[in-house]
């Protein structure tokens, strides 16, 4: 079975751009999560997907945004970019909510996106 | 809103035992898992604990003690590929659903 996959890998964009990333989860996962990783940080929850509906929603701006389609891949959208959005953004996918009773994630290898 | 405590780093030599420990806060809590990131790679899961109690797999056990909003994880016989950051993540529903990461424990081995 595939794993998360994760586009683009890398990418480079300057501040007041914006950026779109993609994820598609595991075949039959019907939850997407996405994440912001940065050097000490841990991973910061960005929101979840569920079934297209978001479900929740971490403490970002109303810049991050995102959006399930109905084949469950997921995409994540930042807009008006600045040099602190530069981080790791991961997708994880899992069959219920959060993992549901496993409290499994699976994740991808990440976007790395960094802002100029 | 959450928070989870973990220490930043830990060094240990190959073939001893550690402990990482991790207290957390929250009002939505389901469960306390653990998950291995190297360098450059993603994290990948390594247990989950909803009840009080050790789960063993393998070289790796998980505690958790709800009533003291405490868990950790334990490396035994370590080896040098266990170098690597562990972060534990509280499953929680508050408002929903969703997993809340701790910043992350970088482990060191030693030969």
């Amino acid at each position: 079975k595939a794993g998360v996959t994760q586009t683009p890998r890398y990418l480079i964009k300057t501040r007041g751009q914006q950026v779109t990333l993609s994820c598609s989860p595991i075949s039959g996962h019907r939850s997407v999560s996405w994440y912001q990783q940065t050097p000490g940080q841990g991973l910061q929850f960005l929101f979840e997907y569920f079934s297209e509906t978001q479900r929740n929603k971490g403490n970002f701006p109303g810049r991050f945004s995102g959006r399930q389609f109905s084949n469950s891949r997921s995409e994540m959208n930042v807009s008006t970019l600045e040099l602190g959005d530069s981080a790791l953004y991961l997708c994880a996918s899992s069959d219920q909510a959060s993992g549901g009773a496993s409290g499994e994630l699976f994740f991808g290898e990440g976007s790395r996106l960094t802002v100029l | 809103g959450q928070s989870l405590e973990q220490p930043s780093e830990v060094t240990a030599v190959e073939g001893a035992i550690v402990q990482i420990n991790c207290t957390y806060q929250t009002s939505g809590f389901y469960g306390l898992s653990w998950y291995q990131q190297h360098d450059g790679g993603a994290p990948t899961f390594l247990s989950y604990n909803a009840l009080d109690g050790l789960e063993e797999t393998g070289r790796f056990s998980s505690f958790l003690s709800r009533s003291d909003s405490y868990g950790y994880l334990l490396l035994q016989e370590l080896q040098m590929k266990d170098s690597a950051s562990y972060f534990c993540a509280v499953r929680d529903n508050t408002g929903g659903f969703k997993t809340i990461f701790g910043a992350g424990t970088r482990l060191f081995v030693k030969a």
